[in-house]
């Protein structure tokens, strides 16, 4: 099964609106943590918010907060007040904690235009 | 400050033949990992250093592919006989430590990787 799930392989937002992108994830370790880069053209892996397992709210870091409903195992990206800049791919990973792996999951990714 | 540097930022080989690629991580950060991109895909596991030795190479996908990082500071990834499907974007990317136990984190930060090409 795949650990990491993104159900939407491009997404459009109008300049300013806000977006969602989907992630949902499979694991049986009750410590892990939830990632989500984003990667311009460039290639660069840009880190942009995380959510632990144990956090009782949700994260966010400027316009990025992630909604995540532990019961569902989702953690959705939410972009408010979208810019140009942030046309990209989007990639949701995921590193569990109690199996000692610290490498990340990641799933295939959203790509994100944002129309003016 | 310097990030995560990778060289080259593009190597183009033939199928059979053996490459070098070689990160330089962030100063002071003991832990580094290998990651490869195919097309449309996210990055998966390759390799993980914490200090000198391999603390995980379970994604190694065989024989062909080895790691060394003999001074703890920059890695090299190596390919033997390259074939066509090694085709793909390998990232490194480098942190702090390692996780230990509870739900803190560490950032895992990117570099540009080397995209290898294997015609």
């Amino acid at each position: 099964a795949q650990k990491i799930t993104q159900t939407q392989p491009g997404m459009f937002v109008q300049e300013k609106e806000a977006v969602t992108l989907d992630c949902t994830y499979d694991t049986s370790d009750p410590s892990y943590g939830l990632f989500w880069y984003k990667q311009p053209s460039s290639g660069e892996m840009i880190f942009l918010i995380y959510q632990g397992s144990y956090d009782q709210q949700n994260a966010t870091e400027g316009r990025y907060s992630l909604n995540f409903q532990k019961a569902r195992k989702s953690a959705n990206l939410v972009i408010s007040a979208s810019q140009l800049g942030d046309s990209a791919m989007y990639f949701c990973a995921m590193r569990e904690r109690l199996t000692g792996a610290n490498n990340l999951f990641f799933g295939t990714g959203t790509r994100l235009t944002v129309i003016p | 400050g310097a990030g995560v540097s990778q060289t080259p930022s593009n190597k183009v080989t033939e199928k059979g033949k053996y490459v070098e690629l070689r990160c330089d991580p962030i100063s002071g950060h003991t832990a580094l990992y290998w990651y490869r991109q195919s097309l449309g895909q996210g990055p998966e596991f390759l390799i993980y250093f914490q200090g000198t030795g391999a603390a995980d190479d379970s994604g190694l996908p065989n024989d062909r592919f080895f790691a060394v990082r003999p001074e703890g500071s920059v890695s090299t990834l190596k390919i033997q006989r390259t074939e066509r499907g090694d085709s793909a974007v390998y990232l490194c990317a480098s942190s702090l430590r390692s996780d230990g136990t509870g739900a803190s984190y560490n950032e895992q930060f990117f570099g540009p990787g080397t995209r290898l090409t294997v015609l």
